[in-house]
């Protein structure tokens, strides 16, 4: 069975960090690309980016780039996205989503990782 | 980027009718590579339909897609129940991908 299983939840302080993980089994990883995709309560789905996992090259949204970063760990098929000077409007649910071997997008999900800003 | 305009935002049906979704883009959509998602209140996205018409995999034949270019449509011939939520298309063929903004169809 094809899964991705996310890092818990995380509160944070605005200005800081938090890296939140995506670890894949049952499928292909290193022929995957995993995609982000946050929800604020209430809100719409919202695309952060994307890594291409063989050849690491990432995409971004131009709102968050320069703020996110997207990593992968092949040996552990792992995919992490950190995100920087944390401000309020980044309390969301964050999804992890991977394009399955026998797929053209991405039909394998993460439960989500709920990300608070708080003070 | 391109911009995806779904429409309506909201539906209201009854189990058993038809409904037709259009997820409307800025400028064409290179490759036909559009998706559809389904999302229900505390799950995880579901993938529908990928390459604008393809269901994805243990995806009911009620559900299809269509279009190309510029306008894409979702239908589901007959509501289930179950299928009742918010669905969103994605265009992933030209950088960065997007997502509209979401139909939700509600319980009439």
């Amino acid at each position: 069975q094809m899964h991705l299983v996310q890092s818990g939840p995380e509160v944070k302080k605005p200005g800081t960090s938090v890296k939140v993980s995506c670890k894949a089994s049952g499928f292909t990883f290193s022929n995957s690309v995993v995609q982000w995709v946050r929800q604020a309560r209430g809100q719409r789905l919202e695309w952060v980016g994307w890594i291409v996992i063989g050849s690491g090259q990432t995409n971004f949204a131009q709102k968050i780039q320069g703020r996110v970063t997207f990593t992968r760990d092949m040996s552990t098929n792992t995919a992490s996205m950190e995100l920087s000077s944390l401000r309020f409007e980044d309390t969301a649910l964050y999804y992890c989503a991977a394009r399955g071997d026998f797929s053209g997008s991405f039909d394998i999900w993460g439960q989500g990782t709920m990300v608070t800003v708080s003070s | 980027e391109i911009v995806l305009t779904q429409s309506p935002d909201t539906l209201s049906l009854s189990p058993g009718e038809r409904v037709t979704l259009s997820c409307r883009a800025s400028q064409s959509v290179t490759g036909r590579y559009l998706a559809w998602y389904q999302h229900k209140p505390g799950q995880a996205p579901r993938l529908l339909i990928y390459g604008a018409s393809t269901r994805a995999s243990g995806i009911p034949d009620r559900f299809s897609g269509s279009g190309s270019g510029t306008d894409f449509t979702l239908t589901v011939s007959r509501l289930e129940p179950e299928d009742f939520a918010v669905f969103y298309c994605q265009q992933y063929g030209n950088s960065p991908p997007t997502l509209g903004q979401g139909t939700k169809v509600e319980i009439k």
